[in-house]
């Protein structure tokens, strides 16, 4: 059984940018749920996906959208990007929504 | 007001030293509490999910227990590999009948050799 996988691990952008992160999620897992954590800080809630649609939604801007697809991989997308943007950026799987959470390795962006 | 509290912030103990965790929460409806295990600049590793008040869980050197108002994650002569950051969540009923989670900001726990 394949955990949940993200790409790419690291990425450094500039100022105004655009970035698309991706993650994978576990085998017969059909929620993703997307957090921004800062250093130091507990992960923050962006949105979850279910069977596609969007499933609940946190306190981001909505230069923060997401996508999910019909093998219920996800990807997470940033426009205009701000220097507050740095932070680890992580994916979580689960069953259905209200189940256990399963975390990727994160991608830890940059922008300068 | 929905809220998650961990303490302490960090905790430094010797190597066989046993303490303990605590998460408090001040949310109705409660539907789950998790604890996650989160090292550095990685993402967080699931350890235990409780659901009721009285219920326990354990895993090698940890255990987690749960009451109405927090739950305590135990451990029992921890080793210096059980450094990490310890993250709890709590997941809940809104007024709108939703089902919302909440994290706390964690405990960072340095284990010394």
């Amino acid at each position: 059984e394949t955990g949940v996988t993200q790409s790419p691990t690291h990425l450094i952008k500039t100022r105004g940018q655009q970035v698309t992160l991706r993650c994978s999620s576990q085998s017969g897992h059909n929620t993703v749920s997307w957090y921004q954590q800062a250093l130091g800080q507990g992960p923050q809630f962006i949105f979850q996906y279910y069977r596609e649609e969007e499933n609940g939604r946190g306190n981001f801007p909505p230069r923060f959208s997401g996508l999910q697809f019909p093998n219920y991989s996800s990807e997470l997308n940033v426009n205009a990007l701000e220097l507050d943007d740095s932070a680890l950026y992580l994916c979580a799987s689960s069953l259905v929504p209200a189940e256990t959470q399963y975390f990727g390795p994160g991608t830890r962006l940059l922008v300068l | 007001e929905d809220q998650v509290t961990q303490s302490p912030e960090a905790l430094r103990l010797q190597e066989g030293e046993s303490s303990s965790l605590n998460c408090s929460y001040t949310v109705s409806g409660l539907r789950g509490l998790f604890w996650y295990r989160q090292d550095p600049g990685k993402g967080p590793e699931f350890l235990f999910t409780l659901y009721s008040a009285g219920e326990e869980k354990e895993k090698e050197r940890l255990k987690a227990t749960l009451t109405k108002k927090e739950s305590f994650l135990h451990i029992t002569a921890p080793k210096p590999e059980d450094s990490a950051t310890y993250l709890c969540a709590v997941q809940f009923l809104n007024a709108g009948n939703n089902r919302k989670l909440i994290w706390g900001l964690g405990t960072s726990l340095a284990v010394n050799p």
